[in-house]
């Protein structure tokens, strides 16, 4: 079946502009992750859903991070007024259940200039 | 603060031969250890993953070994392989407590030389 699909690959922001990035998980996954992943780290994780409810929003950077999933199904992160420091690979992951294993998308590029 | 420390950050091995990566952590609380395997351009995969009530699991060519008393862990990897090339991160949870994102090494950069 399909895995988990983000979208725009690669995006290229000018330093001020908003930005949203969107994430389609697997079918039927309840659970909805968002990690940054900076250039040669780990990722770090940034926020999590259990169906439409935001049940960890902990690790966003500031306040100009932004998540929902109004529906329960399809994300969208939203980073506002983008800085150079918001440069990053930032991957989606769905999972069946809270403690089921995180299925990872192919992550969103995101440089600020 | 790292919450989970990986080292080395690269490993040259031949083919054919073992892969050993460790990892480190100090939350006592954790309670699950997922490898993750991440080719450019792609995002993390599970490979294995463990729970401290056992100190050895095996996947086929895939070993983790897990010490609870030295709060570490380590992938191996036998008879490695050029596809193995990647990047391998390892993970820790603490679903126990419904606490359900995972907190990432800095990442091993593998390469199996033909």
């Amino acid at each position: 079946g399909a895995g988990v699909s983000q979208s725009p690959r690669y995006k290229v922001a000018k330093r001020g502009q908003d930005v949203a990035l969107r994430c389609d998980p697997i079918s039927g996954h309840v659970s909805l992750f968002w990690y940054q992943q900076a250039l040669g780290q780990g990722p770090e994780f940034l926020t999590y859903f259990q169906n439409e409810a935001q049940l960890d929003k902990s690790g966003l950077p500031s306040d100009r991070f932004f998540a929902e999933r109004p529906e329960g199904s399809v994300s969208t992160l939203k980073i506002q007024r983008t800085q150079q420091e918001d440069s990053a690979v930032y991957l989606c992951a769905s999972s069946l259940g809270l403690s089921d294993t995180q299925y990872f998308g192919p992550g969103t590029r995101l440089t600020v200039l | 603060q790292q919450q989970v420390k990986q080292s080395p950050q690269s490993l040259i091995v031949q083919k054919g031969g073992i892969s050993i990566i460790n990892c480190a952590y100090e939350n006592t609380a954790f309670d699950y250890f997922p490898w993750y395997q991440q080719f450019p351009g792609k995002g993390p995969a599970l490979l294995i993953a463990i729970r401290p009530d056992v100190s050895e699991k095996k996947e086929g060519r895939f070993t983790i070994s897990f010490n609870k008393s030295a709060k570490q862990f380590s992938l191996h990897i036998m008879d490695s392989q050029p596809g193995d090339s990647a990047t391998y991160f390892c993970a820790a949870s603490n679903f126990g407590r419904g606490a359900n994102n995972l907190f990432f090494g800095t990442g091993t950069r593998l390469t199996v030389i033909p």
